[in-house]
């Protein structure tokens, strides 16, 4: 079965620093997709990517950054310079295809809430 | 604007009083979705529908309904609810294109008392 872990529970940084957020996943597929979304304090889940698995290219947006690796199963996600706004609660996401067609299901991490102090 | 309205945004009830869920999407989308949120587990699937009248089950269906009568609407029903059921709850839209990302309501709060 897919799964998909955050082993940051929660991280606390100062702001300016740059910050990395784990993310592990577990698939018998060979065709997935890979999200992240954010969660501001607010609640609104906020999509931030997506990558598919035959894409190992790094993604930059801004002073964001997300390092895909297949030979890890690992989608890992940097804030540079991190921002007092940056904080929220951070989803990775796994899609698992069934075998109907166009059928999805996210996979969620168990989120990991970033909190960047002044 | 595209969006996945839902309502109430929040709710506080009793034990076994039955309560709806809507969830509207304005995007012409097929694939509708309903999770619930909670502390250390993520967002959990509970159903999800392909398209008008196609709906089955996610990872936790106990104690949930759901109908898909019309292409924009998505209603999640608790016919009892129970404190279990005391979560926050997000309504998901996509097209047919597995590649496309799930946009999500606001999410409702549900405290089951």
């Amino acid at each position: 079965a897919q799964k998909v872990t955050q082993a940051q529970t929660e991280i606390s940084v100062v702001e300016k620093e740059d910050v990395t957020l784990d993310c592990v996943y577990e698939t018998r597929d060979t065709t997935y997709y890979l999200f992240w979304y954010k969660q501001p304090p607010s609640g609104e889940l906020v999509f931030l990517i997506r990558r598919n698995s035959f894409d190992e290219q790094n993604e930059i947006s801004g002073r964001y950054s997300w390092n895909f690796q297949k030979s890890t199963s690992s989608f890992n996600f940097t804030i540079t310079a991190s921002q007092v706004v940056d904080s929220a609660v951070y989803f990775c996401a796994l899609s698992e295809p069934f075998p109907i067609q166009g059928a999805q299901k996210l996979v969620f991490g168990q989120g990991t809430r970033l909190t960047i102090n002044p | 604007e595209a969006q996945v309205t839902q309502n109430p945004r929040y709710l506080i009830t009793v034990t076994g009083k039955k309560l709806t869920v809507t969830c509207s999407q304005n995007m012409n989308h097929e694939y509708m979705s309903w999770y619930r949120q909670d502390p250390g587990l993520g967002l959990r699937q509970i159903y999800y529908s392909m398209n008008v009248e196609v709906t089955d089950k996610g990872d936790v269906p106990e104690g949930y309904k759901v109908s898909r009568k019309e292409k924009r609407n998505f209603p999640l029903i608790l016919e009892s609810p129970s404190p279990n059921q005391t979560s926050l709850y997000f309504c998901a839209s996509r097209g047919q294109n597995t590649n496309q990302p799930q946009h999500f309501g606001d999410g409702t709060r549900l405290s089951i008392l």
